[in-house]
């Protein structure tokens, strides 16, 4: 099946630094890619949605400001979590799909912690 | 908004035994996943389903649109199947208000088998 690499899988940073957070599909072109969020014993969220070549739209209570996407070609999003603080330590995830109907498939997701 | 319920949140089960897990949810829908989340975080899409019954190994997923319900079953389960599954849907273009149309996601269901 297609495959989605996400990078990296885990990143510890120091509060009030940046972190990148790649998602790529290998062998597919991604229309659209989405980025979610889990806490600790809670579903999934989504945070955003992006479509490639237009700004992204972002969930109710999701700071644009603070968690930037980029999704700048067919096979590249990026979460840029910026100034990051202790709360924001959580595991992000993205998926893609091709479009619309077909079926979205998942990066390994990323641990990030802040310290 | 767009509900999705799952049941039973937790099972035990002893190896070998049928397993089912149920999902409804409330609006109209795209399609329907099952994915498995290992402990590690990592997620596996199962099954992408928008109408009938897909079969894949030990795995089956149903879907009833009318009802929306959908079930997963596994058959002669083994210890290895211990993880979270997780049903999420993509709502249909019409209900999901013109806004992101991510997945929305169950809290899903933690399946341990012992030996």
């Amino acid at each position: 099946g297609a495959v989605v690499s996400q990078h990296p899988s885990r990143v510890i940073c120091k509060s009030g630094t940046s972190v990148k957070i790649e998602c790529r599909s290998l062998d597919f072109q991604a229309t659209t890619m989405f980025w979610y969020r889990q806490f600790p014993k809670q579903s999934l969220m989504l945070m955003a949605t992006s479509n490639e070549g237009s700004k992204a739209t972002y969930e109710q209570g999701v700071e644009k400001d603070k968690f930037l996407i980029n999704h700048a070609s067919l096979t590249l999003s990026t979460l840029t979590v910026t100034s990051a603080h202790p709360e924001d330590s959580s595991f992000y995830i993205c998926s893609a799909r091709e479009d619309h109907y077909t079926e979205a498939f998942f990066g390994q997701g990323t641990r990030l912690t802040v310290v | 908004k767009n509900e999705v319920e799952q049941s039973p949140q937790n099972l035990t089960a002893q190896e070998g035994e049928f397993i089912t897990i149920n999902c409804s949810y409330s609006v109209g829908i795209s399609a329907l996943h099952w994915l498995q989340q290992h402990p590690g975080g990592g997620i596996v899409s199962l099954f992408m389903l928008s109408s009938g019954k897909k079969k894949h190994g030990r795995l089956i997923a149903t879907i009833n649109i009318q009802e929306k319900h959908s079930s997963l079953h596994i058959t002669a389960s083994h210890p290895r199947d211990s993880a979270v599954y997780i049903c999420a849907v993509f709502p249909s273009k019409y209900d999901s208000g013109g806004g992101a149309d991510g997945l929305t996601f169950g809290k899903g269901t933690h399946l341990i088998i012992q030996p």
